[in-house]
């Protein structure tokens, strides 16, 4: 079972409509991220996080310590949000161990 | 250029040839991490960075990998004797191992675009 679950896996929608990914992680961690991949490769990290809710333009991310979960939303979601998500821990390590682990990413789609 | 580069961004290579990758980070940076990420998977770690030292392995990294960051500026990530099974793509990301008063602190990651690895 990997440490970090990603739901759904692929996701289409229409332009305007309010996405929700989520983020299950099974292991102590000090930090979440929220990374968006698009074609071609390039990584751009939405948001670290490590309780609480942050807000960027029309991006919002959630953490739930206590449960281990995160979850990441769009507001009016525009066809150029289209990439694949991915959520990434830095699990607790008193070796301040720094290396991400990373869910499968989820592929999102939003369609005119 | 103030964010992350790699070099080269492509490279086709022959089964047993030997790669060599290279990372520049974000200047003020002391944190380097490579990640490598397969087709429709995400990545996965693979060694990281404090200046010059190599803090981290993941057992991923084989003994046909080596990083080194010798100045503690750039890195370069080897492949020796490439295997079909080593395409992929290889990310760096560079971090600030410092908080706005100076203390020790994790921060954001910043990635560079990646070196994608053909091997025939």
């Amino acid at each position: 079972k990997n440490e970090v679950e990603q739901s759904p896996q692929n996701l289409t929608a229409q332009e305007g409509e309010f996405i929700t990914i989520n983020c299950s992680y099974s292991v102590g961690i000090s930090a979440l991220h929220w990374l968006q991949q698009h074609p071609g490769g390039g990584i751009v990290s939405l948001f670290m996080l490590s309780s609480g809710k942050k807000k960027h333009g029309r991006l919002i991310a959630t953490i739930n310590i206590q449960e281990k979960h995160s979850s990441l939303h769009i507001t009016a979601s525009h066809p150029r949000d289209s990439a694949v998500y991915i959520c990434a821990v830095r699990m607790y390590s008193g070796g301040g161990a720094d290396g991400l682990t990373f869910g499968k990413g989820t592929h999102l789609i939003i369609q005119p | 250029d103030t964010g992350v580069s790699q070099d080269p961004r492509h490279k086709i290579t022959k089964r047993g040839q030997n790669v060599t990758f290279r990372c520049d980070p974000i200047s003020e940076h002391n944190r380097l991490y490579w990640y490598r990420q397969t087709l429709g998977q995400g990545p996965e770690f693979l060694t990281y960075f404090q200046n010059e030292a190599q803090l981290e392995k993941s057992r991923l990294l084989s003994d046909r990998f080596s990083a080194e960051r010798p100045k503690g500026s750039f890195s370069t990530l080897e492949i020796q004797r490439t295997e079909q099974g080593d395409s992929a793509m290889y990310l760096c990301a560079s971090s600030s191992g410092r908080g706005l008063a100076g203390e020790l602190s994790y921060n954001e990651q910043f990635f560079g675009p990646g070196t994608r690895l053909t091997v025939l």
